[in-house]
């Protein structure tokens, strides 16, 4: 089984502070992709990762996939509360068209 | 938004009844999957499916059953629920243009089970 850890779990922050969340395998991954997830609704797609060391941006959302493709971070710069909520990465899982998660970082932004 | 319909979206059931659950498309997407969700533990995947009557099992799939019988439809049965299964149901869909698709979420079903 291809596993993804997200850390940190949990995050409380100020409105306008920088913060950086990952997601980790031990595995090698050919892709992964980022989702947020608001209360109430079923998570939504950020962005797609698929070259080692690539970089995305989406506005204030910068996405990284690591060299080895074995991990991914996401930096959100000057947090705004609307940014609060459940981030999760996802890769293929053991068999190609699995989509396996990682457990999720919850992220609260206070005014 | 993606067409994609769960029902119900709020049940609550006695220990040892069974129940199921149904995701309703109208994107003519090809895969289809089953996920719960639970403090801590992020998206699990129960079943997913390939296509009509193609499904496989994922890392949670002891207790469920699935079928799809028609394309647009993805249903998932607790054949005999327990308190375990007391949960956040997810359905999702994919399309078939290879590993960096997108998938759309339903908006999920929240089962109690008593």
């Amino acid at each position: 089984t291809q596993l993804l850890e997200q850390s940190p779990q949990f995050l409380s922050i100020q409105e306008g502070e920088n913060l950086t969340v990952y997601c980790n395998s031990s595995s090698v991954f050919s892709s992964l992709q980022w989702y947020r997830q608001e209360p109430g609704e079923g998570p939504v797609l950020l962005v797609t990762v698929v070259t080692g060391g690539e970089v995305k941006k989406l506005k204030r959302l910068t996405f990284q996939f690591g060299d080895a493709r074995k991990d991914s971070s996401l930096h959100i710069t000057a947090a705004q509360p609307g940014d609060t909520g459940l981030y999760l990465c996802a890769g293929p899982g053991r068999a190609g068209n699995m989509l396996t998660f990682g457990g999720g970082t919850r992220l609260m932004v206070k005014p | 938004d993606a067409g994609i319909t769960q029902s119900p979206r709020h049940k609550v059931t006695e220990t040892g009844t069974p129940v199921t659950l149904r995701c309703h498309q109208t994107e003519n997407h090809r895969y289809m999957y089953w996920y719960r969700q639970d403090p801590g533990h992020g998206l699990r995947l129960i079943h997913y499916s390939y296509g009509v009557k193609d499904t496989d099992k994922g890392e949670v799939s002891d207790g469920y059953s699935v079928s799809r019988s028609k394309t647009e439809d993805f249903l998932l049965t607790l054949e005999s629920a327990t308190s375990s299964q007391t949960s956040v149901y997810f359905c999702a869909i994919r399309g078939q243009g290879g590993l960096n698709t997108e998938a759309f979420f339903g908006q999920g079903t929240r089962l109690t089970v008593v």
